[in-house]
């Protein structure tokens, strides 16, 4: 059974860093294939894809937040990280982690943590 | 950069309809796609992969089609358990999603 949870702060200061921890189950991301993104969402607004870390420890950033982001595993912990720097109001969200199982269909995430809300606000 | 947009962006239902949601790709994806329901404070569900494979357990009345740039999400007959928001969402290396489509009732 794979589940997935999203841990960490749930209200940082503007200018602030928050580190998410996805812990996760059911599946090894050192399998080939394995990946583990983050995606958020604004409330009330739509989904935005964030990073991804594949099972041979490549990495890939959203291009408008590449220079923030940062996301990093430990294995033997089953779990993934990801920093975002310079928080502000705007990034409040709802931030997600998801499993990709990459094969021949492409990057789409079939199981999903259940979220955590983080709030931007002095 | 490659663009999702989804039609229309909010549809009213009733229980029994048959229900059709268009995404479009500014530039060729092949089958590269996905659907997902949203219903509020929950999580995205993964309904469609690979544009018209369904997800294990998804009831067989959702079907999706197209490759390309164009592709339909239809809901044959709706459940009252169908109302939420319907995401697509390309998936290549660097995903992107839809803004989303809300099926509120009729």
């Amino acid at each position: 059974q794979v589940t997935l949870r999203e841990s960490g702060p749930a209200l940082v200061k503007p200018t602030q860093t928050l580190t998410l921890t996805c812990t996760f189950s059911g599946f090894s991301l050192s399998t080939s294939g394995m990946c583990v993104s983050w995606i958020r969402q604004p409330p009330g607004k739509a989904l935005e894809w964030l990073a991804r870390i594949d099972w041979d420890d490549d990495k890939y950033y959203s291009t408008s937040l590449k220079t923030r982001l940062t996301i990093s595993k430990d294995t033997s912990k089953n779990q993934v990280v990801l920093t975002m720097t310079n928080m502000d109001p705007v990034d409040t969200a709802t931030y997600y982690c998801a499993r990709i199982p990459y094969g021949d269909y492409g990057y789409y995430f079939d199981y999903w943590g259940q979220g955590t809300l983080v709030t931007v606000s002095s | 950069d490659i663009q999702m947009t989804q039609s229309p962006s909010s549809v009213s239902a009733s229980v029994g309809d048959r229900v059709t949601i268009t995404c479009r790709a500014s530039q060729g994806i092949s089958s590269w796609l996905a659907w997902y329901q949203q219903k509020p404070g929950k999580a995205p569900k993964l309904l469609i992969y690979a544009a018209s494979s369904l997800q294990s357990g998804v009831p067989s009345r959702f079907s999706g089609s197209g490759s390309g740039t164009d592709f339909t999400l239809t809901i044959s007959s709706l459940q009252p358990e169908d109302f939420a928001t319907y995401y697509c969402q390309q998936a290549n290396s660097f995903p992107l999603f839809g803004p989303g489509t809300k099926v509120d009732i009729k």
